[in-house]
């Protein structure tokens, strides 16, 4: 049983930012929040990590309130090519045994 | 180094068949994973070694597969006496070890063989 809860499917447009919400309502304290990205017939894609508050790297941006119960992932202005699933995950620090959901798919529209 | 690879990444066999998958992952990670993934679904956790060591196997795993990491580089998959329920993409990722240094990084994923048993 998948420890978080995200929509099945997204739509939006080119140029729009988009944000996917995760629910994770059992959260353990030395539980990170990662996301990845998976394309048809490849492996996934790790995009961001993170623990508390928020974290920006290149690609997106990880939202996470104080509670830790959810988590936004952000992507500015979206491309045709950020058409893919997306899958939030949380993540023990033993790190080996991850749990995934079905995962978000976003579909971009021109 | 090019990232976690796979090979084949296509397979088709007969039911019955014996079938072994190999990957190679990222020379510097200590960890490597196995996972299963079926249309529309996350993937599955299957099997994890760290260097040469099998640490886990999920529970839901049939003795039909098994894994290895000889000298701790590059792993094999088999399957034995493959069933219809096998086709699955298989995919293998490796991480490094160091206190959460991976954090940055998540797993590398290879691109995964496609199995198909008929």
């Amino acid at each position: 049983l998948a420890k978080t809860t995200q929509p099945i499917s997204m739509d939006s447009y080119e140029g729009q930012e988009v944000n996917i919400t995760c629910s994770h309502n059992n959260i353990a304290t030395n539980d990170y929040i990662t996301w990845y990205q998976q394309f048809p017939s490849q492996g996934p894609r790790f995009i961001i990590q993170g623990y508390k508050t928020k974290v920006t790297n290149e690609v997106a941006s990880l939202f996470i309130p104080a509670d830790r119960k959810s988590s936004t992932l952000s992507l500015p202005r979206v491309s045709l090519s950020d058409t893919a699933v997306y899958y939030c995950l949380v993540d023990p620090d033993s790190n080996y045994q991850l749990i995934w959901g079905a995962g978000t798919k976003l579909i971009i529209k021109p | 180094d090019t990232g976690v690879s796979q090979d084949p990444r296509h397979k088709i066999t007969k039911r019955g068949q014996n079938v072994t998958f190999r990957c190679d992952p990222i020379s510097e990670h200590n960890r490597l994973y196995w996972y299963r993934q079926t249309l529309g679904q996350g993937p599955e956790f299957l099997t994890y070694f760290q260097n040469e060591a099998q640490l886990e196997k999920s529970r839901l795993l049939s003795d039909r597969f098994s894994a290895e990491r000889p000298k701790g580089s590059f792993s094999t998959l088999e399957i034995q006496r493959t069933e219809q329920g096998d086709s699955a993409m298989y995919l293998c990722a490796s991480s490094p070890l160091v206190n959460r240094e991976w954090v940055n990084y998540g797993y590398t994923f290879g691109s995964g063989t496609r199995l198909t048993v008929v």
